[in-house]
């Protein structure tokens, strides 16, 4: 089971959107509406920022949404701010692994 | 709100077996309906899930790692336990104990402990 495919990096100016990829497989991110998004700073633990494709737990601002067609997963940040940058990994159910996560993607703020 | 905290040897020497343990604060272990893992980051690296634990002892492994991992349940301490075997190198990783709901979603994680395999 590979990971998950994410770009490398993305780069926005504060106020505009991003929109991050993950791109998977019928077998995880294609088959299941269980694709999640975490937010990892420098030196800290990954923290949950969308769950079930585009469900918000509680705290989590309404910039970030999620979506999904077909194999492909989007996060989506809206309204950019300095505070966003960070590392973001998406995660899928899968049939093989339980869970499997994309490679990663590293937000700049120009 | 839950809260995890990993503990264990920050060094470990190849061939030997890596044990950490997560304690769990703010809910009991066994009367919750999540599953309970771990997961690695090797340094400057991205997330790896190693597998999950239920409270019952059934248990969920990455097929790549299955045959080194063990993973257990200690419901009178609320905690849970990883132990991974002849450990090399290539197994130096910051460790994350965290909770896993339906989906296989991680919704809380511990703070992380850097294990280093070194001689």
């Amino acid at each position: 089971q590979s990971a998950l495919t994410q770009p490398a990096s993305v780069s926005g100016s504060p106020g505009q959107s991003l929109i991050i990829s993950c791109t998977g497989t019928s077998s995880d991110v294609g088959d299941y509406n269980y694709v999640s998004w975490y937010q990892q700073h420098p030196g800290k633990a990954p923290k949950l920022m969308i769950y079930d494709v585009s469900n918000r737990p509680s705290g989590v601002s309404n910039r970030f949404s999620g979506s999904k067609s077909g194999n492909t997963a989007s996060l989506t940040i809206s309204g950019l701010q300095a505070e966003d940058e960070a590392d973001y990994y998406c995660g899928s159910y899968s049939s093989s692994i339980t869970l499997v996560f994309g490679t990663g993607t590293k937000v700049t703020v120009l | 709100q839950l809260q995890l905290q990993e503990s264990g040897p920050g060094l470990v020497k190849p061939s030997e077996t890596l044990s950490l343990t997560c304690t769990v604060s703010g809910g009991s272990i066994s009367r919750s309906t999540y599953y309970w893992g771990w997961i690695r980051q090797p340094p400057g690296k991205g997330l790896e899930w190693i597998g999950s634990v239920f409270y019952t002892g059934d248990t969920y492994f990455n097929p790549s790692l299955k045959r080194h991992v063990t993973m257990s349940v200690d419901t009178s301490k609320n905690q849970f336990s990883l132990k991974l075997n002849s450990v090399t190198a290539a197994d130096t990783a910051i460790f994350y104990c965290a909770t896993f709901s339906q989906g296989s979603v991680a919704n809380y994680w511990g703070q992380g402990s850097l294990v280093i395999v070194s001689s």
